[in-house]
């Protein structure tokens, strides 16, 4: 079975500083990818950054970016230089092998405060 | 480009009834996957449509179904509502194929249950 868990349901990070979001997974599938999506009050899902687990450099997108431990199966998005527009639930999704569902953990609520 | 849009925006039903919920995808994609997310979880994967086929289904009573017309938009429809059916109801649209494209999601419809 696939699974995705986040252990933080919610945290907190005052504006400009950075913050570790964790994630971590399980699949039996070498095909994989990772996910960070943002679902902000208006609800509409966003994608953050993803990860192809072939590739060994982690991703990076302009003040996000990952630390994928591939062994240890864990996949932690950090934010730098928070923003306001930043406060939103951060969700972490898995996609294996050749089925194109997500599978995706809990959801973490991150406050930016100012 | 016209983005993933889903109609209506809240519905609230009571127990029993049945209700469809729409979806259209984002120009140029063939593909659509529903999700349910519960209030405080993560969205959970209903089934997908790739090509007017359903290309996958999560742990869903058949009372939940769909359909996918020649434009690519989406219908998900639920029979015998209950309490429980009550949330979020994502769509999101993607082009399909084996390797990994991006799943770009609508702004989802409320349904409440009574």
């Amino acid at each position: 079975a696939q699974t995705v868990t986040q252990s933080q349901p919610e945290m907190s990070v005052q504006e400009a500083e950075t913050v570790t979001l964790s994630c971590t997974y399980d699949t039996s599938e070498n095909n994989y990818y990772l996910f960070w999506y943002k679902q902000p009050p208006s609800r509409q899902m966003i994608l953050v950054i993803r990860q192809e687990a072939y590739k060994q450099q982690n991703a990076t997108e302009n003040r996000f970016s990952v630390n994928f431990q591939k062994a240890a199966k864990s996949f932690s998005l950090k934010i730098s230089d928070s923003q306001l527009g930043d406060t939103a639930m951060y969700f972490c999704a898995l996609e294996a092998g050749n089925n194109r569902k997500l599978i995706w953990g809990l959801g973490t609520s991150l406050a930016v405060n100012p | 480009e016209t983005g993933v849009t889903q109609s209506p925006t809240h519905l609230i039903k009571t127990r029993g009834q049945q209700v469809t919920l729409r979806c259209s995808s984002q120009s140029g994609h063939n593909t659509v996957s529903w999700y349910q997310q519960a209030l405080g979880q993560g969205p959970q994967f209903i089934f997908q449509y790739y090509r007017e086929e359903e290309n996958g289904r999560g742990n869903f009573p058949p009372r939940f179904s769909g359909l996918q017309f020649p434009n690519y938009s989406s219908e998900l429809n639920v029979n015998a509502l209950e309490l429980d059916d009550s949330a979020l109801y994502l769509c999101a649209s993607s082009l399909g194929g084996r390797a990994f494209n991006e799943q770009f999601f609508g702004p989802g419809t409320r349904l409440t249950v009574l």
